[in-house]
């Protein structure tokens, strides 16, 4: 498809579970951003990727949470050993280029029971 | 520290009347800034932008101001449409990859 697509679409899961979100930009896009949005809150930024490379971890809340980029395309985030505060939508974004418009794919709805 | 703030939660405007929306920056070091429509279950996409060299930059019904002094931006809507029904974010780039977004406004436009 031509925009960002986020699988899955809506997950819940047990607390202590792992979970797996992923994200495929938008072709070509070299700039991808991981972004969480609590219930009420605004977009809070969780890393930045540069081609396979994150120069940005700093938004992410704890060691629980990592990600990945492979081929310069899909990534990947993973929460470990999810809380009930994991819950959240979780939303992707990419750029042609860092300093351009992001577009957002319609993000992963993650509850935690 | 909010560096970009929204401090109207909603807003509601009869149809064919003007929407204003705001936001305020606290980081002098801003020199881009944009806005973003959200319908729900949906991702944000990109509505218009404004750079720091200008104070206005009009995309058809859509014109955003910015008044660098006050460390202000707004968003103008007008003729407003029930389809313009939306959450509202700005946000806020220093000449980087990282956006500060705020929190969002809620715009109701009644028919």
């Amino acid at each position: 498809g031509a925009g960002v697509s986020q699988s899955p679409s809506n997950k819940v899961t047990e607390k202590g579970k792992d979970v797996e979100l992923r994200c495929d930009p938008i072709s070509g896009h070299t700039a991808l951003y991981w972004y969480r949005q609590s219930l009420g809150q605004g977009l809070e930024f969780l890393i930045y990727f540069q081609g396979n490379s994150a120069p940005d971890k700093s938004g992410l809340p704890s060691d629980r949470f990592s990600a990945e980029r492979t081929g310069g395309s899909v990534s990947t985030l993973t929460i470990q050993r999810t809380q009930q505060e994991d819950s959240a939508v979780y939303l992707c974004a990419s750029s042609l280029l860092s300093n351009q418009p992001q577009h957002f794919g319609d993000g992963t709805r993650l509850s935690i029971l | 520290d909010q560096q970009v703030k929204q401090n109207s939660p909603s807003l509601s405007v009869q149809e064919g009347r003007i929407s204003i929306l705001n936001c305020d920056y606290t980081n002098s070091m801003f020199d881009y800034f944009l806005w973003y429509k959200k319908y729900p279950a949906e991702g944000p996409t990109f509505l218009i932008s404004i750079s720091s060299i200008k104070d206005k930059n009009e995309d058809g019904r859509f014109t955003v101001f910015l008044n660098k002094s006050a460390k202000h931006l707004s968003l103008h809507i007008v003729p407003s449409q029930p389809g313009d029904s939306a959450v509202y974010f700005c946000a806020a780039n220093s000449g980087t990859y990282k956006y500060i977004f705020g929190t969002g406004t809620r715009l109701k436009v009644l028919a």
